[in-house]
């Protein structure tokens, strides 16, 4: 099993309608971040958590919210879609001990077709 | 603004042919640095990173990345190129002191040709 769990993997929705994309680890880290990709963007940072109690912005959160429910859980929602929001997000996490200190690991996925 | 550029949009190679894809990063401060590969349908891998020391990293899969601070540069290389590195790499960088906040490069598609 993936250790970065996004769900769905692939969403179509409408203008306008709510969606939220779920992302769950399994690897312990307490830092998680929402990227979304676009062709010929790159990744760009929506936002970060670094612990539950921890909600941060990042480069593109205008439009975007999000909740962490658990160490393990780290959910992105757009409360009104729009056709712009068409992307693939990816969920990611981090941790600030050991060897893989700095590292993001990823999850495989959401991809979100607004109409 | 802090921005990362990755040159080349496109590269094409033949199996077998050695291969450098650019990075070059703007700002003053020296960052972590690191080298990401997506391969289609699939998240992000990490290849490398550089955080101090020895500017010359290896990584997985045969490949290396030369940190040169006059330049701004992270180039990833790799001597011989085999099929199955057809993906789509990405160079990214933090300025963040730590905090992990990434920032990435638009990305090279690379295609391999027989």
């Amino acid at each position: 099993d993936a250790d970065v769990t996004q769900t769905p993997r692939n969403r179509i929705t409408k203008t306008g309608k709510r969606i939220m994309l779920e992302c769950s680890q399994t690897k312990g880290h307490d830092r998680m971040y929402w990227y979304r990709q676009d062709p010929g963007l790159g990744l760009q940072l929506i936002y970060y958590s670094f612990d539950v109690k921890d909600i941060n912005k990042g480069e593109i959160s205008d439009g975007y919210s999000v909740s962490r429910q658990a160490q393990a859980k780290f959910s992105l929602s757009l409360e009104s879609a729009i056709p712009n929001q068409t992307a693939l997000y990816f969920c990611a996490t981090s941790t600030v001990t050991g060897a893989n200190t700095g590292e993001l690991f990823f999850g495989e996925g959401s991809r979100l077709t607004v109409l | 603004a802090q921005s990362v550029t990755q040159p080349d949009i496109h590269i094409t190679v033949s199996e077998g042919a050695s291969l450098e894809l650019r990075c070059n990063y703007s700002y003053g401060a020296t960052p972590y640095l690191f080298w990401y590969v997506q391969s289609p349908g699939q998240g992000l891998q990490l290849l490398l990173k550089y955080f101090s020391g020895d500017t010359l990293v290896q990584g997985i899969k045969g490949f290396e990345a030369e940190f040169k601070r006059s330049q701004s540069s992270f180039n990833l290389r790799k001597p011989s190129v085999h099929w199955s590195d057809a993906a789509e790499y990405f160079c990214a960088v933090d300025w963040s002191g730590g905090y992990n906040k990434l920032i990435f490069g638009a990305g090279t598609r690379l295609a391999v040709h027989p």
